[in-house]
């Protein structure tokens, strides 16, 4: 069985700061790795993943997130928040064996730029 | 990519009745999944619907109260069955892509 465990519920980050949300997850067998972004009133949208090669992988409007093995970790940043990173940001697994299907997700962050 | 869309947006219903949820892919797609979020809590998958086979139940998810439909390529429905207050949750539905899922806005259910 896999789980994925999202600490910060909320985090609150000044506009043009830079921000990181946690993930970390438990699984035994290797895992796919996602992140995904819930706009107000939107549906959930892939921000990046990691399937292979390089631990660190950039995703769209200039996220990036680094897989850990050791520390099961799959920590996101970005740099500098805008007021349009208001969102809720849900991080995923799955079995390698199952590719895209089966997610396990976390619980979510709620993160709130504030001007 | 794939667009997804969910009838209803959301519904509050009584205790007792049930409602059907529909989910319309704007393209033919193979696997589809309905996912439930409660409050407060991670999205959690009820079962996988392939067209022309029974949907696939994840522990915890019965099909008496969790019926599927997917009479084609490109839609899918979700009923609820006999609802109770605990039913109250955000209903997702997604499609399989080649390495991500395409989520519907979500129906917003609550049950009185």
């Amino acid at each position: 069985a896999q789980s994925v465990t999202q600490l910060d519920s909320q985090v609150p980050v000044f506009e043009e700061a830079p921000v990181e949300l946690r993930c970390n997850y438990s699984s035994s067998v290797s895992v796919y790795l996602f992140w995904y972004v819930q706009y107000p009133n939107q549906g959930l949208q892939l921000l990046l993943k990691y399937l292979s090669g390089s631990t660190l992988v950039k995703g769209i409007n200039g996220f990036e997130a680094e897989f850990n093995k050791s520390q099961t970790s799959f920590h996101l940043r970005k740099p500098s928040v805008h007021i349009s990173d208001t969102a809720e940001y849900f991080c995923a697994v799955s079995d390698r064996d199952f590719g895209n299907e089966k997610l396990t997700f976390g619980t979510g962050t709620r993160l709130t730029i504030i001007p | 990519s794939a667009v997804i869309s969910q009838k209803p947006s959301r519904d509050i219903c009584q205790r007792g009745t049930s409602l059907t949820i529909q989910c319309q892919v704007d393209s033919q797609v193979t696997m589809m999944f309905w996912y439930r979020q409660q409050p407060g809590q991670s999205l959690t998958l009820i079962a996988t619907a392939n067209q022309g086979s029974e949907a696939t139940y994840e522990s915890g998810f019965v099909i008496d109260k969790f019926p599927i439909s997917r009479p084609n390529l490109t839609f899918s429905t979700l009923t609820v069955s006999n609802m109770s207050p605990e039913d109250s949750s955000i209903y997702l539905c997604t499609c399989a892509g080649a390495d991500t899922q395409y989520f519907g806005p979500g129906t917003r259910l609550t049950v009185l």
